[in-house]
């Protein structure tokens, strides 16, 4: 049984870059949330998907984008990337509330 | 705006002592608490969930909730080196789908 699995692993990108970061959840589970967790502090929601919508949203501006597929896998995007963007962005599949698994993360690096 | 707080320590027990981690919350009405290791480089993986006020033990773990104190805390016995991790306290946020994490505390086993 696949847990839930990140692509990629790490990324370096440059300030104003575009990163899209994927997630495919749990097998069987079917919401995606996806966490910011910057260098010594705790995951920081940013939104959830269910049922291809985002059903709920972190206090992140709109340069977060996200979206959710017919397979229940997922995509992070943001925009005109900053510096305060470098962060481990974290999935989390669920099939009910509160019963959240995550994922191995994306260790984003913006230079 | 629901808060959670944790000494970032870090905290460093002796191998095989009991480990003691702490946090309190802002929201009064919080029903349920969860507790999750994350190795260094890693992500959170969930120890346990705690509910009910009072104990609740599983293995060498503890959690323990007071309500009208509003702390959590958790405890591991016997701790061993492989327990140095950071530790994150983390409740449902007000929708209940989705997490608010303090910190975490960071702990550090000596053998």
């Amino acid at each position: 049984d696949a847990g839930v699995t990140q692509s990629p692993t790490h990324l370096i990108k440059t300030r104003g870059q575009q990163v899209t970061l994927r997630c495919s959840p749990k097998s069987g589970h079917d919401t995606v949330s996806w966490y910011q967790q910057a260098l010594g502090q705790g995951p920081q929601f940013i939104f959830q998907y269910y049922e291809e919508e985002e059903r709920q949203r972190g206090n992140f501006p709109d340069r977060f984008s996200g979206h959710q597929f017919p397979n229940y896998s997922s995509e992070l995007n943001v925009n005109a990337l900053l510096l305060g963007d470098s962060a481990l962005y974290l999935c989390a599949s669920s099939l009910v509330s509160n019963e959240q698994f995550f994922g191995p993360g994306t260790r984003l690096t913006v230079l | 705006q629901k808060e959670v707080e944790q000494n970032s320590g870090p905290l460093s027990v002796p191998e095989g002592a009991i480990a003691s981690l702490n946090c309190t919350y802002s929201d009064r009405g919080s029903q349920s608490f969860f507790w999750y290791r994350q190795y260094s480089g890693k992500s959170p993986e969930l120890i346990m969930f705690i509910y009910s006020n009072g104990d609740k033990e599983d293995g060498r773990f503890t959690a323990q909730l007071n309500k009208a104190s509003q702390y959590v805390s958790l405890l591991i016995r016997d701790s061993q080196p492989s327990d140095s991790a950071t530790y994150l306290c983390a409740a449902p946020d007000n929708y209940g789908q989705n997490f608010v994490f303090g910190p975490g505390t960071r702990l550090s086993v000596l053998p």
